[in-house]
């Protein structure tokens, strides 16, 4: 079983509607969530990083925590064509050594 | 911001060859990653360091080595190059201790083909 586990898409969403992307992780111990896009052939890019449950809010970005549930989600609002890219979700366990476990990502696509 | 530069965007090697991989960050991070990433396989941990000289394997050592004589460098080496590690090569850098649950910052990657 994967430690962290993301659907891999690709997720279409028409441009203006809320994409919504879902993680789910195994380790009951994990501290740290993360969210990450990368653009084809580029780099990771954080977004998001959340530690509490509930939800916290970044500009259109939404995280939400639920660690009974052990899933972590991100939302994006008034989706561009911009925001076409892969969404991974990464997530710190403790006695990792601060290392992340990343999901396999989640592809999004936008269309005008 | 932090800045985590990669030497190279795109690098061409020949099998056998010994590679070197440079990454430099400006955060004086203490904590420093070595990644590399492939289709259907996603981000795999190759070697960490979370003080100078101090290095720990991560999930795929195998084939590689690391070195860090200064906080804000961490080099990849590729001991003998071979076709299988034709690859994207992330490095990224992170604040804190050992345990330390900031995230971490990536640089562009390096996209390696060995020939």
């Amino acid at each position: 079983q994967k430690e962290v586990e993301q659907n891999s898409g690709p997720l279409s969403v028409p441009e203006g509607a809320i994409a919504s992307l879902n993680c789910t992780y195994s380790d009951r111990g994990s501290q740290s969530f993360f969210w990450y896009r990368q653009y084809s052939g580029k780099s990771p890019e954080l977004i998001m990083s959340i530690y509490s449950n509930g939800d916290k809010e970044d500009g259109r970005f939404t995280a939400q925590l639920n660690k009974a549930s052990q899933y972590v989600s991100l939302l994006i609002r008034d989706s561009q064509p911009s925001d076409s890219a892969t969404y991974l979700c990464a997530v710190i366990s403790i006695g990792s050594w601060g290392k992340l476990q990343f999901g396999a990502g989640t592809q999004v696509v936008v269309t005008p | 911001d932090v800045k985590v530069t990669q030497s190279s965007r795109y690098l061409v090697k020949r099998t056998g060859e010994k590679v070197f991989l440079e990454c430099v960050q400006d955060m004086d991070h203490e904590n420093m990653f070595w990644y590399r990433q492939d289709p259907g396989l996603g981000l795999r941990l190759i070697y960490f360091s979370y003080d100078v000289k101090m290095k720990e394997k991560g999930d795929i050592p195998e084939g590689y080595s690391v070195s860090r004589e200064k906080k804000e460098r961490f080099s990849l080496i590729l001991e003998s190059a071979s076709t299988n590690q034709t690859s994207m090569y992330l490095c990224a850098s992170r604040g804190g201790s050992l345990g330390s649950n900031q995230p971490q910052h990536f640089g562009d990657g390096t996209r390696l083909s060995i020939l």
